[in-house]
């Protein structure tokens, strides 16, 4: 099983620039997470999704977009980079309820220069 | 709100002996999950092991298990018989079961060094 699948693992942007990062999980999970991760700290929710065509905002929205339009894809837009989007970004996903773990893609480590 | 507090420095523990790793909690949901997981240095989040917020028994995963004091908002992790391979970042999180309390909060970790 391919679990969750991010692609790319590394990125360097140039700052204002765009890109987008890929999540695809085959788990038929309908909750999915966009984290991020700065050098040691915890993971930050920035978007979930609690089904297709359903996104809410987390804790640190700001500078990103998401979509939902199936229940295996959640791409993170990142419309004009910034310095401050320099992170380690998870996606995640989960069967719904306070009982079932999140199960995390390997990351993709983005830098804005 | 959901809050996690991890508050130890970087813990050093000795090949073969036991580690306690602190995590307390603050929720307004009556029913909610508490969850470890494992980073190590490769970066890959590793899920460890879960307590319910209603179970009577403390969780227990090989050699994990989550010492759960409920009245106290505490769910420390054990790890018993430290192996070198345990060394890594440790997170406590909790979720809850409804609504935006549905995703999942960190803490900000503790560094684990498992000596030789």
């Amino acid at each position: 099983n391919a679990g969750v699948t991010q692609t790319p693992k590394f990125r360097i942007l140039k700052i204002g620039q765009s890109m987008t990062l890929q999540c695809a999980q085959d788990m038929n999970h309908n909750y999915m997470y966009w984290y991020r991760q700065d050098p040691g700290m915890g993971l930050k929710l920035i978007y979930y999704s609690v089904g297709a065509g359903i996104t809410d905002k987390g804790e640190v929205p700001n500078g990103y977009n998401v979509s939902r339009s199936t229940t295996e894809d959640f791409p993170l837009r990142l419309e004009l980079a910034a310095p401050s989007q320099t992170s380690v970004y998870f996606c995640a996903s989960s069967l719904p309820g306070g009982n079932s773990p999140l199960h995390f893609g390997n990351g993709t480590r983005l830098t804005v220069t | 709100a959901q809050k996690i507090t991890q508050t130890q420095p970087g813990m050093f523990v000795q090949e073969k002996e036991a580690v306690t790793l602190d995590c307390t909690y603050d929720t307004s949901d009556p029913s909610y999950g508490l969850f470890w997981y494992k980073q190590p240095s490769s970066g890959e989040m590793i899920f460890l092991i879960y307590q319910g917020s209603y179970d009577q028994q403390n969780a227990t995963e090989g050699r994990y298990s989550l010492n759960f004091q409920k009245a106290r908002k505490s769910a420390n992790l054990v790890i018993s018989a430290s192996q070198l391979g345990d060394s890594a970042m440790y997170f406590c999180a909790m979720r809850g079961r409804i609504g935006a309390n549905s995703k999942l909060t960190f803490g900000k970790g503790i560094t684990l060094s498992v000596r030789p």
